[in-house]
């Protein structure tokens, strides 16, 4: 039944250490999103696939990137984490077009750093 | 981008009606309001959306004000599964080809009493 699903629900990983989340989708949609949400906070834009095409927003750190390899997988990668990078990060999807792009989230990944 | 203001949070009894306000007020003719909660340790999920006139699904009630400076969304029956944190949101007819992400104010949290 999941349709946006993101493996793992918890990541610990170490100061410096390189950490790749995951996001997959069965609906087939042609639009996949990254947010990151700090603790108490609403969910921010990192950047997102319209198909191919990487949308980067102006504000987001050199540390994040992102692969789509396929239609279904998207991946966030952080290059190098700071303890300021723990929190969750949600992936969304949609199909793009004008009135509604309703955006499907999944339960997200609680990122811990230490 | 057009604003919202909602108030932080709002108290509300089970099994009774719910009106969340939100104002935008300089929303423009082809923004769309959209509204998504999120529960708690959940990603945010779609609840409706609408341009000028009053919409109905059957998760929520939205209500548009005349002058579209406002609108709320309303819950006809508040259940304890409804406690979650409310996001209205408004996007543009055309941005980004009907991609672009949202940019999530700080929401309302309701909470509902037994």
């Amino acid at each position: 039944d999941a349709m946006v699903i993101q493996n793992p629900r918890y990541q610990v990983t170490q100061f410096g250490k390189p950490v790749t989340l995951s996001c997959s989708q069965t609906l087939n949609h042609n639009v996949m999103y990254w947010y990151q949400q700090k603790s108490s906070q609403a969910p921010k834009l990192l950047f997102h696939y319209y198909d191919k095409d990487f949308n980067n927003e102006a504000d987001t750190p050199d540390n994040f990137q992102s692969r789509r390899p396929n239609t279904s997988f998207c991946f966030l990668d952080i290059r190098s984490p700071g303890l300021g990078d723990a929190a969750m990060y949600l992936c969304a999807t949609s199909r793009a077009g004008p009135v509604k792009n309703i955006q499907y989230f999944g339960a997200g990944t609680r990122l811990s750093v230490l | 981008d057009a604003k919202t203001t909602q108030p932080n949070s709002m108290e509300s009894n089970e099994e009774e009606p719910v009106h969340l306000p939100c104002n935008h007020s300089t929303i423009s003719g082809t923004d769309y309001i959209h509204w998504y909660r999120q529960l708690p340790s959940q990603g945010p999920e779609y609840v409706i959306h609408g341009l000028t006139s009053n919409v109905n699904n059957r998760m929520a009630s939205l209500a548009i004000a005349e002058d579209r400076k406002s609108s709320t969304l309303i819950l006809h029956r508040a259940t304890l599964r409804d406690a979650a944190v409310y996001y209205c949101i408004l996007r543009h007819l055309y941005s980004g080809g009907g991609a672009d992400g949202l940019t999530f104010g700080k929401g309302t949290h309701l909470i509902i009493q037994p």
